[in-house]
């Protein structure tokens, strides 16, 4: 079974500032994605960012990008220019690929990102 | 394109009492999510739906908890009888199909069960 850890409950960051929020997971799988959902107060949860593991490259989308070390099992997220709309749960994905296993997420327990203006 | 849907939003219901949920995936997708998330905790995958199949039910708790996608369309998650630890919100997630290339999910905004 896999799992996913994310070992900051909390986080704050200035407008315009950088942030990164961290994860690791433990999986016996080679193939894999990771992904990054954000849940802002009282709205459906959306895809940030995803990342292949066969893919050595880290993801990036506009200002936000991923720092993926498979070896190390660790996916971290980086925000960049912080904006207030980035407020909101950031959940740290799992999912093994192919097959039945599409859609069946591991999520993380999640990090509560704080913008301040 | 619309979303998905889910209704009600809220629910609050005494213990050993019934409670339906529904939700109606974004048209064309075929799979269909359940997910439970414990306040403070990530969600947890309750059954996934391919058309009006069932993937995997293997984290429901059978004893109490029921689902169903009739015409491989809208789906009903019903749980009775209730217990204090179902508050939670239940979330609807749809996607395309089994082995689509992003495997992103989309997801309703969820149903907040409070169980007194």
């Amino acid at each position: 079974a896999q799992t996913v850890t994310q070992s900051q409950p909390e986080m704050s960051v200035q407008e315009a500032e950088t942030v990164t929020l961290s994860c690791t997971y433990d999986t016996s799988e080679n193939n894999y994605y990771l992904f990054w959902y954000k849940q802002p107060p009282s709205r459906q949860m959306i895809l940030v960012i995803r990342q292949e593991a066969y893919k050595q490259q880290n993801a990036t989308e506009n200002r936000f990008s991923v720092n993926f070390q498979k070896a190390a099992k660790s996916f971290s997220l980086k925000i960049s220019d912080s904006q207030l709309g980035d407020t909101a749960m950031y959940f740290c994905a799992f999912m093994k690929s192919g097959g039945t296993s599409y859609g069946k997420l591991t999520f993380g327990q999640g990090t509560i990102l704080t913008v301040h203006p | 394109e619309a979303g998905v849907a889910q209704s009600p939003r809220y629910k609050i219901i005494e213990k050993r009492q019934s409670v339906a949920f529904w939700c109606n995936p974004i048209s064309g997708h075929a799979t269909l999510y359940w997910y439970q998330q414990i306040l403070g905790q990530g969600p947890k995958l309750l059954i996934q739906f391919q058309n009006n199949g069932v993937v995997d039910d293997s984290q429901l708790p059978k004893d109490r908890f029921s689902a169903e996608r009739l015409k491989g369309v809208d789906s009903t998650l019903k749980i009775q009888p209730a217990k204090l630890e179902d508050s939670a919100v239940y979330l609807c997630a749809s996607s395309p199909e089994i082995g689509g290339p992003t495997g992103e999910l989309f997801f309703g905004e969820g149903s907040r069960l409070t169980v007194l």
